[in-house]
């Protein structure tokens, strides 16, 4: 079994719904990452957090430490959203990142 | 530089030819990383530096592949005997290091995708 899950592997939207993608890790953790890398584009960091909830911009990403859950949500969200979203997992104090094998979003205008 | 600079950002090569790929971080990361990412599949953890040293290198899939880092800088994988299994896009990541404020926080290159014919 993966530490890192990520559900669903696919998500097809229509432009404007609200968007969830989940991650769910098993083992302890220092911090959580949620990455977006655009299909033949680079990877960029969209959030790293260890408590609560993080927002930016229509992006609110939330983790429950305790259930080892994280959630990434998408409001409004518009064909540029489409992408691969990655979670990952640092668990140690050298900070290596273990990741799930992503979410590929397709938003549809 | 702004950013994490990778080369070559294609590299062809025939099986069983070494191969080098190297990473430029952001200037003052102390931590390095090198992923792989093989068609369809997830990021998979090669090997960390902090500084010049590796205190992580429990992802190398084998002892053909190896890892450098000099001046607390520039880092450079290096794949001996190649073989087509190893054809991937390889991604250098960098961040602050333990202790420096925002630790953690990953920015990627743009990556180097080797193909071995």
């Amino acid at each position: 079994k993966n530490e890192v899950e990520q559900s669903p592997q696919n998500l097809t939207a229509q432009e404007g719904e609200f968007i969830t993608i989940n991650c769910s890790y098993s083992v302890g953790i220092s911090a959580l990452h949620w990455l977006q890398q655009h299909p033949g584009g680079g990877i960029v960091s969209l959030f790293m957090l260890s408590s609560g909830k993080k927002k930016h911009g229509r992006l609110i990403a939330t983790i429950n430490i305790q259930e080892k859950h994280s959630s990434l949500h998408i409001t409004a969200s518009h064909p540029r959203d489409s992408a691969v979203y990655i979670c990952g997992i640092s668990g140690g104090s050298n900070y290596k990142l273990t990741f799930g094998k992503g979410t590929l979003l397709t938003v549809n205008p | 530089g702004a950013g994490v600079s990778q080369s070559p950002s294609n590299k062809v090569t025939e099986k069983g030819k070494d191969v080098e790929l190297r990473c430029d971080p952001i200037s003052g990361h102390t931590a390095l990383y090198w992923y792989r990412q093989s068609l369809g599949q997830g990021l998979e953890f090669l090997i960390y530096f902090q500084g010049n040293s590796a205190p992580d290198k429990s992802g190398l899939p084998s002892d053909r592949f190896s890892a450098e880092r000099t001046g607390g800088s520039v880092s450079t994988l290096t794949i001996q005997r190649t073989q087509q299994e190893d054809s991937a896009v390889y991604l250098c990541a960098s961040s602050l290091g333990p202790g420096q404020g925002n630790a953690g926080e990953l920015f990627f290159g743009e990556g180097s995708r080797l193909t071995v014919l």
